[in-house]
């Protein structure tokens, strides 16, 4: 079975500067998917940033970067130029190749992120 | 295009009730899953349908059951409710299967008293 293990469970940082939020997963699969979520106070899950694990380019999404190491197994999130807004829980999930029965997200158990003013 | 919509938002119950929660997918999607979230044990996976067929099934008792439509809007329901079940319940939809985004609602907040 997949297991993402998110070993921090807190973080804070100050307005404007730049944190990295680990997460490591273990699988026997090849080809996956990697994505972080955010869930603010609201609790609304919101999509992050998805990677693919075929590709060797790190996924981006403007503020938002991954360190992805496939061989380390290894999924980091990088959020440059923190915003208050950014102040939420993150949880890095992972999703097996699709064999015709299977497109669940098995989640970390997250870590909370307070952004500073 | 409007996002995933799940109702209620709130929910209060008491012991042995039963509930069912709806969820309505974004149009054009035509996956759905759900997943309980509790501070103890996170975020696990309930269910997935596809074309109004459960196509995966979480590691939870036979009380937790659902289903789809042919709109995809999709329910699950909860019978003989007990104190354990309290967890915000979330619903995500997907355009398919394999690797798609998922998408989330809301959620549904259960607090069974």
């Amino acid at each position: 079975a997949q297991t993402v293990t998110q070993s921090q469970p807190e973080m804070s940082v100050q307005e404007a500067e730049t944190v990295t939020l680990s997460c490591t997963y273990d699988t026997s699969e090849s080809n996956y998917y990697l994505f972080w979520y955010k869930q603010p106070p609201s609790r609304q899950m919101i999509l992050v940033i998805r990677q693919e694990a075929y590709k060797q380019q790190n996924a981006t999404e403007n503020r938002f970067s991954v360190n992805f190491q496939k061989a380390a197994k290894s999924f980091s999130l990088k959020i440059s130029d923190s915003q208050l807004g950014d102040t939420a829980m993150y949880f890095c999930a992972f999703m097996k190749p699709y064999t015709g029965a299977n497109s669940k997200l098995t989640f970390g158990k997250g870590i909370t992120l307070s952004v500073r003013p | 295009k409007a996002g995933v919509t799940q109702t209620p938002r709130y929910l209060i119950k008491t012991r042995g009730q039963q509930v069912t929660l709806s969820c309505s997918p974004i149009s054009g999607h035509r996956s759905v899953s759900w997943y309980q979230q509790t501070p103890g044990q996170g975020l696990q996976f309930l269910f997935e349908y596809f074309s109004e067929t459960q196509r995966n099934k979480g590691n939870f008792p036979g009380r937790f059951s659902g289903r789809q439509f042919s709109n995809s809007r999709s329910e699950m329901n909860v019978s003989t409710l007990e104190l354990g079940d309290s967890a915000l319940y979330l619903c995500a939809s997907s355009f398919g299967q394999g690797g798609q985004t998922q998408y989330f609602g809301p959620g549904t907040r259960l607090l069974v008293l």
